[in-house]
């Protein structure tokens, strides 16, 4: 149990739907993160959201549209998806000081979406 | 960001020591070295941390060369458990950094 849960854990939805992946941190973090990991590929940074705003947003397809209402919780909200948009989508969360390269980053065990 | 180099996969005994290593010949002096693992169906983990010396913990040890291009993750005794892929990454001091980028690590087979 690493303190970041992510809901749900499998999700299948057909291109014209829309769903939302949530994420929930029990750390007392103040920043939060979703990554993608398609197969065979590296983990690649999708937003970043530090004390509430988002601080980056790695040219992601607006069909990504994400929302962090407090510190504590994200979301990921999904609409008209492709096929090649099925991967594995990671939360994670990290406690940033002006130190940033000691913070550690904390994951939950992501939610495997299926786009059929 | 500066990038890493690791073998794409390694294979141990169990209750052997495991030597991970990992190039990162352009790394600046304000790269941390970071090590994280993915366990199968899991997201990644926190492994070890750390700038210039070498640094143990519960988890590993972290051997870090004198020039800092090059540095080694050490399991003492590895474990069925830590079958996992590892990543070593290189992450910048300055405020607002945020980015860890992963590459594809080195995948490591424990063998009973």
């Amino acid at each position: 149990e690493t303190g970041v849960t992510q809901t749900p854990r499998h999700l299948v939805m057909g291109m014209t739907n829309k769903k939302s992946l949530k994420c929930e941190q029990h750390l007392g973090h103040n920043a939060m993160y979703w990554y993608k990991q398609s197969a065979k590929k590296p983990l690649e940074l999708m937003f970043v959201y530090s004390l509430e705003e988002r601080v980056e947003n790695n040219s992601v397809p607006s069909r990504f549209s994400p929302e962090c209402p407090n510190s504590s919780h994200l979301f990921l909200h999904l609409h008209t998806l492709q096929p090649e948009d099925s991967a594995l989508y990671l939360c994670a969360s990290s406690q940033e000081t002006q130190r940033g390269a000691k913070n550690i980053q904390y994951f939950g065990a992501g939610t495997r979406l299926s786009v059929l | 960001d500066a990038k890493t180099t690791q073998p794409n996969s390694m294979e141990s005994n169990e209750e052997e020591p495991v030597h991970l290593p990992c190039n990162h010949s352009t790394i600046s002096g304000t790269d941390y070295i970071h090590w994280y693992r993915q366990l199968p169906s899991q997201g990644p983990e926190y492994v070890i941390h750390g700038l210039t010396s070498n640094v143990n913990n519960r988890m590993a040890s972290l051997a870090i060369a004198e020039d800092r291009k090059s540095s080694t993750l050490i399991l003492h005794r590895a474990t069925l458990r830590d079958a996992a892929v590892y990543y070593c990454i290189l992450r910048n001091s300055g405020a607002g950094s945020y980015q860890l980028t992963f590459g594809k690590g080195t995948k490591l087979s424990v063998i009973p």
